[in-house]
């Protein structure tokens, strides 16, 4: 069974620029969450969707957004990127939202912008 | 809000000894769910044990153990028998029960040494 994937696995940017990354959760999964992994610190939770519905925002400015699609996958854009963007972003997925349903975190894009 | 502390930044063990990587939260929450992650080299986040708040016993898998103390708001991991494959970045993790969103620690580096 396929895990969750994400893509890209790296990139660059420069700043200003915008930027997509894309998660597949693994399938049957209906949940989708975002977290930035600053380098040395732990993840931050950025976003989560559930049936395509946003249903958690964490602490982030307004030119992070995301959507979740029909058949679950996900993306999270970020605009006018700062320096301060560079970091992992991981997504997990889970079969549905509650705490005692496991996440399951893809590899993460590693994002720089220069 | 719900805060997640790791107060040990690494930890370095002998291939076959035992560590212990200390954990402490805050939170208003009666029901929740605490977690620790394994973060190798090649970033994905793996889950290495859960522990619900409302169980008393603590939770054991294989050489990965907790030692839960609900009132001291203390969650401690403790790897037996340490293997070279436990090298990595350890994060303890918070969730309610009624959501996924995840606050994670900043991170234990562990270090296995034959």
């Amino acid at each position: 069974d396929a895990g969750v994937t994400q893509s890209p696995t790296h990139l660059i940017k420069t700043r200003g620029q915008h930027v997509t990354l894309r998660c597949s959760p693994i399938s049957g999964h209906k949940s989708v969450s975002w977290y930035q992994q600053v380098l040395g610190q732990g993840p931050q939770f950025i976003f989560q969707y559930y049936e395509k519905e946003e249903r958690g925002r964490g602490n982030f400015p307004d030119r992070f957004s995301a959507r979740q699609f029909p058949n679950y996958s996900s993306e999270l854009n970020v605009n006018a990127l700062l320096l301060g963007d560079s970091a992992l972003y991981l997504c997990a997925s889970s079969l549905v939202i509650g705490g005692n349903t496991e996440a399951f975190f893809g590899q993460g894009t590693r994002l720089t912008v220069v | 809000a719900q805060t997640v502390t790791q107060s040990q930044p690494e930890m370095s063990v002998q291939e076959a000894e035992t560590v212990t990587l200390s954990c402490t939260y805050d939170t208003s929450e009666n029901n929740y769910y605490l977690f620790w992650y394994k973060q190798p080299p090649s970033r994905q986040m793996i889950l290495v044990i859960r522990q619900e708040a409302y169980k008393q016993q603590n939770a054991t898998e294989n050489r990965f153990s907790v030692n839960f103390q609900k009132a001291a708001k203390s969650f401690s991991l403790k790897i037996s028998d340490s293997q070279l494959g436990d090298t990595a970045m350890y994060f303890c993790a918070f969730t309610a029960a009624a959501g996924n969103k995840l606050t994670f620690g900043g991170g234990t580096r562990v270090l296995v040494k034959p």
